[in-house]
């Protein structure tokens, strides 16, 4: 699986648009990029994933640039409880044996009042 | 509701004890998993199971067990050979059809030896 870099660390306020950035330029063509986040003490949550086209869901959208090497998680309206560590992750989608996921250092993003 | 469940949350026991942690899930997949976390740390996979009666070691399986005889249940024991078991334990589970397979994890249990 591909190696991502992610901000150790990001403030987003109360209501405003929480932007998380990701660069994954050694992504292949057969890797998707994947989102979740981890609030403190709790099982980490999957969000959002592509593989070249833009996707949007209830949670959140993830904008993936045109040669893929990077991409953007997008909290349309984030709020206290957005405040976690989220993680980019780039694998093969499709069943492999042992398909693990791995997670890098992720993202702190704390959102303020 | 569909989800994972995974109990206890919190879960202490002595040394040399074995303990084993529940992991039920109602989302018919086929595949689940049990991952370790240490603090600060990603996940580690301890065992999955793609299929029913079937289990497969991940990167750390010594000192742990599982079944896998029913397709909503994988139960993971830590035994008394885990040197240090003391973690938070998360289960996932995740259907490979389509052009994805994601996973979706538990609550976890937080392990504790004294």
């Amino acid at each position: 699986d591909a190696k991502t870099t992610q901000p150790p660390s990001m403030d987003c306020a109360e209501g405003r648009a929480a932007n998380l950035p990701c660069n994954h330029s050694t992504i292949s063509g057969n890797e998707y990029v994947y989102w979740y986040r981890q609030i403190h003490s709790q099982g980490p949550q999957y969000i959002i994933h592509g593989l070249k086209n833009n996707e949007t869901n209830e949670m959140a959208s993830l904008i993936i640039t045109e040669d893929r090497k990077s991409s953007t998680l997008i909290l349309p309206h984030a709020t206290l409880r957005d405040t976690a560590v989220y993680y980019c992750i780039v694998r093969v989608a499709r069943w492999t044996s042992g398909s693990r996921l791995t997670f890098g250092e992720g993202t702190q993003l704390t959102v303020n009042p | 509701d569909g989800g994972i469940t995974q109990s206890p949350k919190y879960l202490f026991r002595k040394e040399g004890q074995n303990v084993t942690l529940s992991c039920e899930q109602n989302l018919n997949h086929d595949a689940m998993y049990w991952y370790r976390q240490d603090p600060g740390q990603g996940l580690r996979l301890i065992y999955y199971s793609q299929i029913v009666n079937d289990f497969q070691k991940g990167d750390i399986a010594e000192g742990y067990s599982v079944s896998r005889e029913k397709k909503e249940s994988f139960p993971l024991t830590v035994t008394s050979a885990q040197k240090n078991p003391t973690a938070f334990y998360l289960c996932a589970s995740s259907e490979p059809s389509g052009a994805t397979d994601t996973q979706y994890f538990g609550p976890g249990t937080r392990l504790t030896v004294l």
